[in-house]
């Protein structure tokens, strides 16, 4: 069965530093988001993609934060300068344009020092 | 206020006993959608049931919605320890031009006893 897969499971990274988080899509959806879990808390919606372009975004997502989609499988997120508070699980889903059921990646577990 | 708020926040059952979850919303939506989470893994999607649907059954899940008092509601029958997980129901928010964004709850984790 088609599954969101995403890497690295878990990243940890120094504050100030870029990171990149990758996203691989089911093959046939058109849709992708990005989600957040700060742990014990609840998931966050972030931002919305679709054809290659940002469709809606969250107040968290601010300047710091970019998605791209840079071939026809990847979607990535990117957090320019880590802050302690990036901290979090970071979930990818995608949809197709019939049904609106939204399949999760596993999540990357990010940890900014 | 919060969108999509689970009841109650934790609920612990005997293995094959039924277990039964809430989930309350503030806005219309076009849709509602419960999610399971295994700890510290991802979410899996149970099921969705639209805003014009009263009640809907996969296996030994039921959902129900009640779109005048806003709630939904998520029965699993014969429950098994497999079970165990955190159970989030997520509103698609009825608005113009949307796209189809998650509205989350908090989640309600459930123990199935063996």
């Amino acid at each position: 069965e088609p599954e969101v897969t995403q890497t690295p499971s878990h990243q940890v990274t120094q504050m100030g530093q870029e990171v990149i988080l990758r996203c691989v899509p089911i093959s046939n959806h058109l849709y992708f988001y990005w989600y957040r879990q700060i742990l014990g808390q609840k998931v966050e919606f972030l931002v919305s993609f679709y054809n290659n372009e940002i469709s809606e975004k969250s107040e968290i997502f601010d300047d710091q934060f970019s998605v791209e989609r840079p071939d026809g499988s990847n979607f990535t997120l990117k957090i320019r300068s880590t802050k302690l508070e990036d901290s979090a699980m970071y979930f990818c889903a995608s949809r197709d344009s019939v049904y609106n059921e939204q399949f999760f990646g596993p999540g990357t577990r990010l940890t900014v020092l | 206020s919060q969108q999509g708020e689970e009841d109650p926040q934790a609920l612990s059952i005997q293995e094959g006993e039924n277990a039964t979850m809430n989930c309350s919303y503030k806005t219309s939506i076009n849709n509602l959608q419960w999610y399971r989470q295994n700890s510290g893994r991802g979410l899996v999607h149970l099921i969705l049931i639209r805003s014009n649907e009263r009640e809907k059954h996969s296996g030994r899940l039921r959902v129900t919605l009640d779109t005048s008092k806003k709630s939904s509601s998520l029965l699993i029958t014969a429950s098994r320890a497999a079970d165990t997980a955190s159970y989030f129901c997520a509103t698609d928010p009825l608005t113009q031009g949307g796209s189809e964004k998650l509205v989350f709850g908090k989640g309600m984790k459930l123990t199935v006893n063996p």
